[in-house]
């Protein structure tokens, strides 16, 4: 069966200090991979999507980039954190229709 | 931004009573809808989806209604239950990347 594994699970990190997520999934081949980010009481904004190795798509102008550099990691990360980059980091993966959700990181700048 | 919205961010019924969530969408051009439920400090779970050729889906306790005339989505769950309190979201997508655009989700309250 496939599952998702997003680390770690809470991270604290002071302004200005870099940042990297890590994103697995296993039991697939060739997924779409998905990074979301939700604010407090908020909805799900897509940040950046994959359709294979190598190929980023971004949604939106931000602070972060992400990379693919195998089929089924999917890095989210930054050079600087802002105070804004505070929140609830969500990594999805999808073959057909509809996404199976990591487990989140709360990601708290200081 | 979002292109799916949610009338109500909260709805408060008693155990037992049945909950009518919805969503009003924008793309008429959409292939699929999902609902998605949400617990706290956790990741959206699939709930259940319909395609845009139906207007009704049911699955256990939850039946999904689309009406493409007015765009509009809802989630009715059965015999609401204490578990099912949490986050709802309702999101479109269209074939090709597999996009997902979720609306900004709807508190479900349920009262002993």
């Amino acid at each position: 069966s496939q599952t998702i594994h997003q680390w770690p699970a809470t991270l604290v990190q002071p302004v200005g200090s870099p940042l990297s997520l890590e994103c697995t999934v296993e039991g697939t081949s060739n997924p779409n991979l998905y990074w979301y980010r939700q604010a407090a009481g908020r909805g799900l904004q897509l940040l950046f999507y994959s359709v294979g190795i190598g190929q980023i798509s971004s949604e939106v102008p931000q602070n972060l980039s992400a990379s693919r550099p195998q089929d089924r990691q999917f890095i989210l990360s930054s050079k600087k954190l802002l105070l804004s980059d505070s929140g609830f980091y969500l990594c999805a993966w999808s073959r057909a229709l509809g996404y199976t959700f990591g487990s989140g990181t709360r990601l708290t700048v200081v | 931004g979002e292109n799916v919205g949610l009338h109500l961010p909260t709805l408060s019924v008693q155990e037992g009573d049945n909950s009518i969530i919805n969503c009003a969408y924008s793309n008429s051009a959409s292939d699929y809808f999902i609902w998605y439920k949400q617990e706290s400090g956790k990741g959206p779970q699939f709930i259940i989806d319909i395609r845009s050729n139906m207007d009704k889906r049911q699955g256990q306790r939850v039946t999904v209604l689309l009406n493409k005339t007015v765009k509009h989505l809802s989630l009715q769950i059965a015999a609401t239950q204490p578990g099912d309190s949490a986050v709802y979201f309702c999101a479109e997508g269209s074939g090709n990347t597999g996009k997902l655009i979720f609306g900004q989700g709807t508190t479900l309250q349920v009262k002993p």
